[in-house]
């Protein structure tokens, strides 16, 4: 089944604990992107990756870290996570736009931080 | 600053009846439009997109209508069955591939 997966799904730390939350794709995507969701302000962007060892920052970029070892893997981490970073997160992974025109984006399951 | 605009939190309708959800968004450069639609629970799942040179999609009880020069779009679900209460999102795509989204409207179908 093609899908995207994230881990944990449920996480509460306390401030300052490095996490990471992993995400892992099997439809052989380029693209993977990690969104952030929060009460009126809908998904926002916190890194991409166009392809394995590319990564560029979203909209929402400070304090997170990614890497793109692999293609199929998209890890966020949190050095140092703070309140504000309490939130809902999502993997999503698509094909590149290289592929040709727009391409459907496909979303994990996302992960509900609580940083206390 | 939000370029993609979802200005109604929720909806209700009932059962049967047409459910509009409505989308406006700034950017002239987006160029390419779609809904997701959410489950509590699950990640965004894609619904149907529409590409700025046309005005108008339609998949089964799916049709999305978009008008360039108001710079909306709206979804159009009939007849609404009690299985579309979700959170469904609006997000657009300008040229250099960056997708953007809107805030989400809640859309309860009551039986």
């Amino acid at each position: 089944e093609a899908q995207v997966t994230q881990n944990p799904r449920y996480l509460i730390t306390v401030t300052g604990k490095k996490l990471t939350v992993t995400c892992s794709q099997n439809m052989n995507h380029e693209y993977m992107s990690w969104y952030r969701q929060d009460p009126g302000l809908g998904l926002r962007q916190i890194y991409y990756s166009m392809n394995v060892e590319v990564t560029d920052k979203g909209d929402v970029p400070e304090g997170y870290k990614v890497s793109r070892k692999e293609k199929r893997n998209f890890p966020l981490i949190l050095e140092s996570p703070s309140p504000n970073q309490t939130s809902l997160y999502f993997c999503a992974s698509s094909l590149s736009k290289s592929s040709g025109g727009y391409n459907e984006q496909f979303f994990g399951p996302g992960t509900r931080l609580t940083v206390l | 600053d939000q370029q993609v605009k979802q200005n109604s939190p929720s909806l209700s309708v009932q059962e049967g009846r047409i459910s509009i959800l409505n989308c406006d968004y700034t950017n002239s450069m987006f160029d390419y439009f779609l809904w997701y639609k959410k489950y509590p629970a699950e990640g965004p799942t894609f619904l149907i997109s529409i590409s700025s040179i046309k005005d108008k999609n339609e998949d089964g009880r799916f049709t999305v209508f978009l008008n360039k020069s108001a710079k909306h779009l709206s979804l159009h679900i009939v007849p609404s069955q009690p299985g579309d209460s979700a959170v469904y999102f609006c997000a657009a795509y300008d040229y250099n591939n960056d997708m953007r989204f809107g805030a989400g409207t809640r859309l309860t179908v009551k039986p």
